[in-house]
């Protein structure tokens, strides 16, 4: 079956440290998303990418970076620089150049200790 | 830019009552309109859309929802809440074509009493 496959579903990481959270998409869709939940925030939009090789910046990108080298994944990369990592993380993909309407990954629950 | 509103933080219902959860929406043009409901720990599941056409949309798991123009609002009903249906609730807005962002609400977290 077609998906949005997350890894790992939950990671510890130690302060100063980058780490990077793996998305990957069988659903042959352009677009790729990644968001950040914490509780009463609702989603909040980190980068997206509409194609491969290219991507832009969302709300809160600062101490964020991905990569889009191939169409089925767009891992991020949660950076030292990023003052308050821990948060839940979500992927999310959509057909581009279409109506909206995105097929999410079951998250990554990253917690700095 | 656009923007969507929940006012409901928290909505607890019985199980049998209706349910009615608000969203508000500010957006320049004819928006796309979602709601998605999100169980604990997991990713966020697809409920119904509104593009065009008729304004009552119908969705999965009994639920309805309504496009209201003049109200700026899609409001998401259902007559009879279960108890699987404790979860939390979005509302999100975005547009077509190139670059289709969601902005999302804040949410809405349902508890059902048995």
């Amino acid at each position: 079956d077609g998906g949005i496959t997350q890894s790992p579903k939950y990671l510890f990481r130690k302060e100063g440290q980058n780490v990077t959270l793996s998305c990957e998409q069988n659903l042959n869709h352009d677009a790729m998303y990644w968001y950040r939940q914490d509780p009463g925030q609702g989603l909040r939009l980190i980068y997206y990418s509409q194609i491969v090789n290219d991507f832009q910046k969302g709300d809160i990108a600062e101490g964020y970076s991905v990569s889009r080298e191939k169409k089925e994944s767009f891992p991020l990369t949660v950076t030292s620089a990023q003052k308050n990592p821990t948060a839940f993380y979500l992927c999310a993909s959509s057909p581009e150049g279409r109506v909206p309407g995105y097929t999410f990954g079951s998250g990554t629950r990253l917690t700095v200790v | 830019a656009q923007s969507v509103t929940q006012p409901d933080i928290h909505i607890t219902v019985s199980e049998g009552a209706s349910l009615e959860l608000r969203c508000n929406y500010s957006y320049g043009a004819t928006p796309y309109l979602f709601w998605y409901v999100q169980s604990p720990g997991q990713g966020l599941q697809l409920l119904l859309k509104y593009f065009s056409g008729d304004t009552l949309v119908q969705g999965i798991k009994g639920f309805e929802a309504e496009f209201k123009r003049s109200q700026s609002s899609f409001n998401l009903r259902k007559p009879s809440v279960h108890w699987s249906d404790a979860a939390e609730y979005f509302c999100a807005v975005g547009k077509g074509g190139g670059g289709n962002k969601l902005t999302f609400g804040t949410g809405t977290q349902l508890k059902v009493e048995l």
